[in-house]
């Protein structure tokens, strides 16, 4: 079973604008993770926001943690064509080192 | 490092065939996960090791997927025999455990006729 599920399924946006994906979960978790998937591609980590953790922030990429809503979100500044991909969320449920994943937000940025 | 490395990248087969999907982990790295991917079920883990020791294999579908890490710079996912549900990519990932980031590999995708 999932335990994270992203939202939206898919997101449209122009380059320039923001892109905002949420990930909601079920159980208590050590960390949260956001890995990106280009077309045809492996997985590639992100940022991993721990459960003490609130906001983290890496480059153009802006995550916040609410453990009390069980919710996370991603935020991609000043989107780029080359941001188009698929966005997952995966959580650390203290399950011996296994990660869950949710089913993805597919982003296409037009240029 | 060249990364968590797979093959074969595709792979055609019939329908009852065996097929076998090979994986090397980043070196050091003392856990490996191999994970099926479908629009229909998303990402699943199917098995994942520990000094190549399984410890958990509870996503496998049925007894017709197996597993090894004979040691720790190789990995096998053996369908026998296959069927056209089978088909999905498979990846595999890698990382020094404590949950953090896994390490994925490109993927096979595997094509079941």
């Amino acid at each position: 079973s999932q335990q994270g599920e992203e939202d939206p399924q898919a997101l449209s946006i122009q380059e320039g604008e923001n892109a905002t994906m949420n990930c909601s979960y079920k159980t208590s978790i050590n960390n949260l993770q956001w890995y990106r998937q280009n077309s045809g591609r492996g997985l590639v980590h992100l940022i991993l926001i721990r459960s003490n953790e609130r906001e983290k922030h890496s480059g153009r990429l802006r995550v916040t943690l609410d453990t009390s809503k069980k919710s996370s979100s991603l935020l991609i500044t000043a989107s780029r064509a080359a941001d188009t991909a698929s966005y997952f969320c995966a959580t650390d449920a203290n399950a011996g080192n296994m990660l869950t994943f949710g089913g993805g937000t597919r982003l296409m940025v037009k240029p | 490092d060249a990364g968590v490395i797979q093959s074969p990248r595709h792979e055609v087969t019939e329908m009852g065939q065996e097929v076998t999907l090979r994986c090397k982990p980043i070196s050091g790295h003392d856990y490996l996960f191999w994970y099926r991917q479908t629009m229909m079920r998303g990402l699943e883990l199917l098995i994942y090791f520990n000094n190549n020791v399984p410890i958990d294999d509870s996503g496998m579908p049925e007894d017709r997927f197996s597993a090894k890490m004979p040691n720790a710079s190789f990995s096998t996912l053996k369908i026998q025999p296959s069927e056209p549900r089978d088909s999905a990519v498979y990846f595999c990932a890698s990382n020094l455990g404590g949950g953090k980031e896994q390490f994925f590999g490109p993927g096979t995708r595997l094509t079941v006729l």
